[in-house]
């Protein structure tokens, strides 16, 4: 069974660009969350999506947008690039989100902006 | 104040050591309580999860929650080089807002 897949792998951008991601989840799941890993801040929930509706979003602003399609993969973009958006991003997928539903990680997108 | 304190680390133990990684949280309506592993260039995998206060055992590795300290522990015994990788604590309230908080994760190195 294949894991999560994340496209591209590596990213480098200029400030104020925009950027898109993607993710594609287990088969069979429907819950796809993103996240971005930064040494700082450690791991911070940006969303979750489930049958392509956003169930919850995390504390970050409008710029960083997602979707999900009726496959279940999702997309995050994040528009006007800045400098403290160079993170890993991070998304996990599961069955139907929630506590008593493991979630599988993706081996994340890195984005450098300059 | 983050909803979920961890020491970053790094952590360094010689092999065959008991490896003890906490965390402490803030708000009481986190019911579950998860610990992951990420190695180097890999995203997190699952290692553990309890529900509400208590002990849990899988194999080297023992999961305790103490909810009345707003406290959760992972202990690694027989600690191995292979173990060498951050850890990070999750925590998801009682139901219902599919959010997982994080801790910042500790990095352990252990050495042979």
């Amino acid at each position: 069974k294949a894991g999560v897949t994340q496209t591209p792998r590596y990213l480098i951008k200029t400030r104020g660009q925009q950027v898109t991601l993607s993710c594609s989840p287990i088969s069979g799941h429907r819950s796809v969350s993103w996240y971005q890993q930064t040494p700082g801040q450690g791991l911070q929930f940006l969303f979750e999506y489930f049958s392509e509706t956003q169930r919850n979003k995390g504390n970050f602003p409008g710029r960083f947008s997602g979707r999900q399609f009726s496959n279940s993969r999702s997309e995050m973009n994040v528009s006007t690039l800045e400098l403290g958006d160079s993170a890993l991003y991070l998304c996990a997928s599961s069955f139907a989100g929630g506590a008593t539903d493991t979630q599988y990680f993706g081996p994340g997108t890195r984005l450098t902006v300059l | 104040q983050k909803e979920v304190e961890q020491d970053p680390g790094p952590l360094s133990v010689p092999e065959g050591a008991i490896v003890s990684l906490n965390c402490t949280y803030s708000n009481s309506a986190f019911q579950y309580f998860m610990w992951y592993r990420q190695y180097s260039r890999k995203g997190p995998e699952l290692l553990m999860y309890t529900y509400s206060s208590g002990n849990k055992e899988d194999g080297r590795f023992t999961a305790q929650v103490d909810k009345s300290s707003k406290y959760i522990s992972l202990f690694i015994r027989d600690s191995q080089p292979s173990d060498s990788a951050t850890y990070l604590c999750a925590m998801y309230p009682r139901s219902g807002t599919y959010k997982y908080i994080f801790g910042t994760g500790t990095r352990l190195k252990v050495l042979a």
